[in-house]
């Protein structure tokens, strides 16, 4: 089996700050995704990686920039916080694109002060 | 474009008691439907997957069924467990031949069984 770790686990930062949160997996999938969860909205895809190197937008891109140098990891920087940044951020993987069964992390919380 | 809908916000339910968790959806295509399970402080894992063949799906004591006609993949469980308490996703792939097969989730429904 695999794991999906996410660092850190809790994120404090203050508004207007850029913030980088991060995502390792060693199932050695392809493709790699940045969910963003909120009570009551579901899980919203902001940005995904077929292989490394690439990076797609997804539904909730703006303010946010991602990047994925190794096949392994995928990370994922918030510009410019805002304080309705506050959420939890969820990092998955599945072994190719298309492929339905992902595999989550157990998230990053961000605060924005 | 792809979307689905789960009416419950929150569910509370007596330990014992038959749980359905509802899920609707609309797509252009012939989806495949999920179900995904997140206990508290721990990452979402899936739970159950549609077949194509009408088959219905099971796991650990739950099972839904697509209903094509009604566009619906309801959630459920003869008899709810406390360890059952948990935020459940239902959600879709439109699996288009050569297109982008992103899962679409749902709002997301906490199932909270008491004693």
């Amino acid at each position: 089996g695999g794991i999906i770790t996410q660092t850190p686990k809790f994120l404090i930062g203050q508004e207007g700050q850029k913030l980088t949160l991060k995502c390792q997996q060693n199932f050695n999938h392809d493709t790699m995704y940045w969910y963003r969860q909120d009570s009551g909205k579901g899980l919203r895809l902001i940005y995904y990686s077929i292989t490394e190197n690439d990076l797609q937008k997804g539904d909730l891109s703006e303010g946010y920039d991602a990047s994925r140098e190794k096949k392994s990891s995928f990370s994922l920087t918030v510009t410019s916080a805002q304080k309705n940044e506050m959420a939890v951020f969820l990092c998955a993987s599945s072994i190719y694109r298309g492929a339905e069964t992902l595999y989550f992390g157990s998230g990053t919380r961000l605060t924005v002060l | 474009g792809d979307s689905v809908t789960q009416t419950e916000g929150l569910v509370t339910l007596t330990e014992g008691l038959p749980v359905m968790l509802n899920c609707t959806y609309q797509s252009t295509y012939s989806p495949f439907l999920f179900w995904y399970v997140q206990h508290l402080n721990e990452a979402p894992k899936l739970l159950l997957k549609s077949f194509t063949d009408n088959k219905r799906p099971e796991h650990q004591g739950f099972h839904a069924t697509l209903h094509k006609s009604s566009s619906s993949f309801h959630l459920q469980k003869s008899s709810a467990q406390l360890s059952d308490s948990a935020l459940y996703y239902c959600a879709l792939s439109p699996m288009a031949t050569g297109g982008n097969n992103k899962l679409t989730f749902g709002q997301g429904t906490v199932l909270s069984v008491i004693p």
